[in-house]
């Protein structure tokens, strides 16, 4: 057990519909990153946020956003859901955000199934 | 642009045999190296790092790895693997661009053969 909480599990939806999915990182970690791990893409870093505040963003479509509590926890909201984003979306946390040295500890996953 | 390759996609070894599974790395900089190991269903683990010194790093599992700049690899071994080792392997680079990101190399699938 890592620590990173992500619920729900699993989640499947519609074409057009859209869904939240929730990370709780490990207790005393600022960092937040979201990642995507699908058969054609493999696994794929979407965003980062570092104490509420977004760090960094990689390969994260339109239609994607997050953000970062004052709780620190943090919600991937995906809208005008595709086939194409079902996939498993990972959450990681880790100490702090340039650290060179840090590591990031990855939660069990949500899996996204679009019907 | 940075990536990580692992040449495998599928490897089958038997109970008790020995393990490499192959990374190669394209990174400007120093890289940070991590392996991950994905069991079925499950989320990622890490196994262990290289972020400097000692290029032969153990982890945890009975895991260990090389870095080897010359040849840009940063190999996973293990001496005897077990049945509860089958899973996925990841092995990732360390991004410093702003901000910390891993880049993943594809996978590697390890069946283990009774």
């Amino acid at each position: 057990d890592s620590g990173v909480t992500q619920t729900p599990k699993h989640l499947i939806t519609a074409t057009g519909q859209r869904v939240t999915l929730r990370c709780s990182p490990r207790s005393g970690d600022l960092s937040v990153y979201w990642y995507q791990q699908s058969l054609d893409q493999g696994l794929q870093f979407l965003i980062q946020y570092y104490n509420g505040e977004e760090r960094a963003k990689g390969n994260i479509l339109e239609r994607f956003s997050a953000q970062q509590f004052p709780d620190l926890h943090s919600e991937l909201n995906l809208s005008s859901l595709e086939l194409g984003d079902s996939a498993l979306y990972f959450c990681a946390s880790s100490p702090a955000d340039r650290q060179n040295t840090d590591t990031q500890y990855f939660g069990p996953g949500t899996r996204l199934t679009v019907l | 642009a940075q990536s990580v390759t692992q040449p495998d996609i599928h490897i089958t070894v038997s109970d008790g045999a020995s393990l490499e599974l192959r990374c190669n790395y394209s990174y400007g900089a120093t890289p940070y190296l991590f392996w991950y190991v994905q069991s079925p269903g499950q989320g990622l683990q890490l196994l262990l790092k290289y972020f400097s010194g000692d290029t032969l790093v153990q982890g945890i599992k009975g895991f260990e790895a090389e870095f080897k700049r010359s040849q840009s690899s940063f190999n996973l071994r293990k001496p005897s693997v077990h049945w509860s080792d089958a899973a996925e392997y990841f092995c990732a680079v360390g991004l410093i661009q702003g901000a910390q990101k891993l880049v993943f190399g594809q996978g590697t699938r390890l069946t283990i053969n009774p």
